[in-house]
């Protein structure tokens, strides 16, 4: 079945610098969506990426989906303590229905 | 507007017993889906519906049961709860299963002794 892979699993920074999470599919996905969920939380939707090369940008948020799309990266510029979370890259591909997510990477920011 | 209302948010049960986990949308979404959250593991999907009347199972179906009689509703039946079913459950809902943003409930802590 597919795969998504997401690296890494945990990622310490400290307060103001840079955050990539990286989202890796076994198989051509059709597009890809990208959730937060904050500690205790339930997932919630960030942005869709569907075309081949695309990118997107949310405030301090950039998104990229590979030229394969294959692959997909999340980068957070400057973060706060605001984005402290599990981040989640979700997909489908290889014609099976439902969504398969990402194991998330963790975010924790150091003031 | 109350989206996607999962019922009950904690509960604790002994092995054996059976238990229905309540999820109810009022966004009249076609998509609706059951996925269990563990340490480690992320969002793992067990069951999921494409309309009333359609169910069709995930990666970790076993041990869980659904139905789908109502656009609004889909339960999640445990029948005999194992330990290993210990975990987050979360409902979501969409208008169809990927091309568009899933709603998520707020979540179900089951905990089986």
């Amino acid at each position: 079945g597919q795969q998504v892979m997401q690296i890494p699993q945990y990622q310490h920074v400290q307060e103001g610098e840079d955050f990539t999470t990286y989202c890796n599919s076994s198989t051509t996905l059709s597009n890809i969506q990208w959730y937060k969920q904050r500690p205790g939380g339930h997932p919630v939707f960030l942005i869709q990426l569907v075309k081949s090369g695309e990118v997107k940008k949310q405030k301090r948020l950039t998104f990229q989906f590979g030229e394969a799309k294959k692959n997909s990266s999340l980068h957070i510029t400057a973060t706060q303590t605001t984005d402290v979370g599990t981040y989640f890259c979700a997909g489908r591909g290889g014609g099976a229905d439902g969504l398969t997510f990402g194991k998330g990477t963790h975010l924790i920011i150091q003031p | 507007n109350a989206g996607v209302t999962q019922t009950p948010k904690f509960q604790v049960l002994k092995t054996g017993q059976s238990m229905t986990l309540q999820c109810a949308q009022d966004m009249n979404h076609e998509y609706m889906s059951w996925y269990r959250q563990d340490p480690g593991m992320g969002l793992r999907l067990i069951h999921y519906s494409v309309g009333a009347g359609i169910t069709d199972q995930g990666e970790v179906p076993n041990g869980y049961n659904v139905s789908r009689s109502t656009t609004e509703d889909f339960p999640l039946r445990l029948l005999s709860a194992a330990p290993s079913q210990t975990s987050v459950y979360f409902c979501a809902s969409s208008y169809e299963p990927v091309e568009w943003p899933q709603h998520f409930g707020d979540g179900t802590r089951l905990s089986i002794l």
